[in-house]
């Protein structure tokens, strides 16, 4: 099972700032998905992308997935509090099983 | 449509005593997992259920750990003797199906901690 690395483990910053974390492994993905979790609660799928050089939007968040297919970002503009939580990638393998990166653990201060 | 559910939600016991955790997944999803998410990293799959039997248990500690869905819907995971390296959170999960691009709903947790 390949490993997926997740950057920067921590982030803070202030409501207003733009950000963006990462997702990368050596190997291939087939496909990733992108998760939310919030203190207290289970991890919110936001997003699969599975297509090499895909880029998606959900409101303020944008999503790429790398050409090569070996990684991903996502980018938040204008960064809210309610944006706060633990980003999590995860790859699908067979099965529909889940391998979780170690997560990027975003705060927004007011 | 009404989520995961779990139960407990916290529990604090002493190494080397049982504890059991219960998950009732969505209405009609077939599939269940259980993940052991440590503090500061990712969840980790530790079974996966399709209806009544095991797809994949490959990272459950079988010395200590186990889990049944014996009627195809909720699920227990049961950890016994606790060690301290067991303090994390316990999510359930639940899917339609277990295919390609099925979407995972997760419970809220329990978490645990042994002193």
């Amino acid at each position: 099972t390949q490993l997926l690395e997740q950057s920067p483990q921590f982030l803070s910053i202030q409501e207003g700032e733009n950000l963006t974390v990462y997702c990368n492994s050596s190997s291939v993905f087939s496909s990733l998905q992108w998760y939310r979790q919030e203190p207290g609660e289970g991890p919110v799928l936001l997003v699969t992308v599975v297509t090499g050089g895909e880029v998606k939007k959900l409101k303020r968040l944008t999503f790429q997935f790398g050409d090569a297919r070996k990684d991903s970002s996502l980018h938040i503009t204008a960064a809210q509090p309610g944006d706060t939580g633990l980003y999590l990638c995860a790859q699908e393998t067979s099965g529909s099983r889940l391998t979780f990166g170690e997560g990027t653990q975003l705060t927004v201060n007011p | 449509e009404a989520g995961v559910a779990q139960s407990p939600r916290y529990k604090i016991i002493e190494k080397r005593q049982s504890v059991a955790f219960w998950c009732n997944p969505i209405s009609g999803h077939a599939t269940l997992y259980w993940y052991q998410q440590i503090l500061g990293q990712g969840p980790k799959l530790l079974i996966q259920f399709q209806n009544n039997g095991v797809v994949d248990d490959s990272q459950l500690p079988k010395d200590r750990f186990s889990a049944e869905r014996l009627k195809g819907v909720d699920s227990t995971l049961k950890i016994q003797p606790a060690k301290l390296e067991d303090s994390a959170v316990y999510l359930c999960a639940s899917s339609r199906r277990p295919a390609w691009g099925e979407t995972q709903y997760f419970g809220p947790g329990t978490r645990l901690l042994v002193l």
